[in-house]
């Protein structure tokens, strides 16, 4: 899996849009980004991924630049309960014909939204 | 709620006696993966199946740890003579994976204290 870097933490307004960055310089062709977040003390709850193309569903859009080594989760409008750990993982088969999907999760951001 | 399950949420045992926890997968999906999460770092792998066969363990897991998945729907973690130091969060995710893609949902753990 692609190692990953995100800022330790990050601040945002309530009703704000949360911009976070991931850098993944190492991912490779058939890895997909993926992100989740976690509350305290709750599972971690899938966001959003891709591959090449920028996504948007219900919870955020994930803007991933052409050459692929970096990607941001957008948050439009941040509220109180946005407030949690992102993890941004690269995922996918290891090498040719591998089929391990294990998520590989770093320390995330955490996302304090403020009112 | 993602539809997967774990039980029990919380447990607390004394060192030596053995626990096992139960997590009952989001009905079609053919994966489910175990995790172990300890205060302030991201989840980390333990062991994985696709149906009923278990496909990789990660060096993490110790030979009185052990998983099933009998009849490739819910699965069971024990921990045989536990230690203090199996004391984390124990997490269950399912996906459903085909064409070399997948998206894993996770359960809301289940919190193990050894005293």
């Amino acid at each position: 899996d692609a190692k990953t870097t995100q800022p330790t933490s990050m601040d945002c307004a309530e009703g704000r849009a949360a911009n976070l960055p991931c850098n993944h310089s190492t991912i490779s062709g058939n890895e997909y980004v993926y992100w989740y977040r976690q509350i305290h003390s709750q599972g971690p709850q899938y966001i959003i991924h891709g591959l090449k193309n920028n996504e948007t569903n219900e919870m955020a859009s994930l803007i991933i630049t052409e050459d692929r080594k970096s990607s941001t989760l957008i948050l439009p409008h941040a509220t109180l309960r946005d407030t949690a750990v992102y993890y941004c993982i690269g995922q996918g088969p290891l090498g040719s014909g591998g089929s391990n999907y294990k998520l590989t999760f770093g320390k995330g951001t955490l996302l304090t939204v403020n009112p | 709620d993602t539809g997967v399950s774990q039980n029990p949420r919380h447990k607390i045992t004394k060192r030596g006696q053995n626990v096992t926890f139960r997590c009952d997968p989001i009905s079609e999906h053919n994966r489910l993966y175990w995790y172990r999460q300890t205060l302030g770092q991201g989840p980390e792998f333990l062991t994985y199946f696709q149906n009923e066969a278990q496909l990789e363990k990660s060096r993490l897991l110790s030979d009185r740890f052990s998983a099933e998945r009998p009849k490739g729907s819910f699965s069971t973690l024990e921990i045989q003579r536990t230690e203090q130091g199996d004391s984390a969060m124990y997490l269950c995710a399912s996906s459903y994976y085909r064409d070399r893609q997948e998206t894993q949902y996770f359960g809301p753990g289940t919190r193990l204290l050894v005293l």
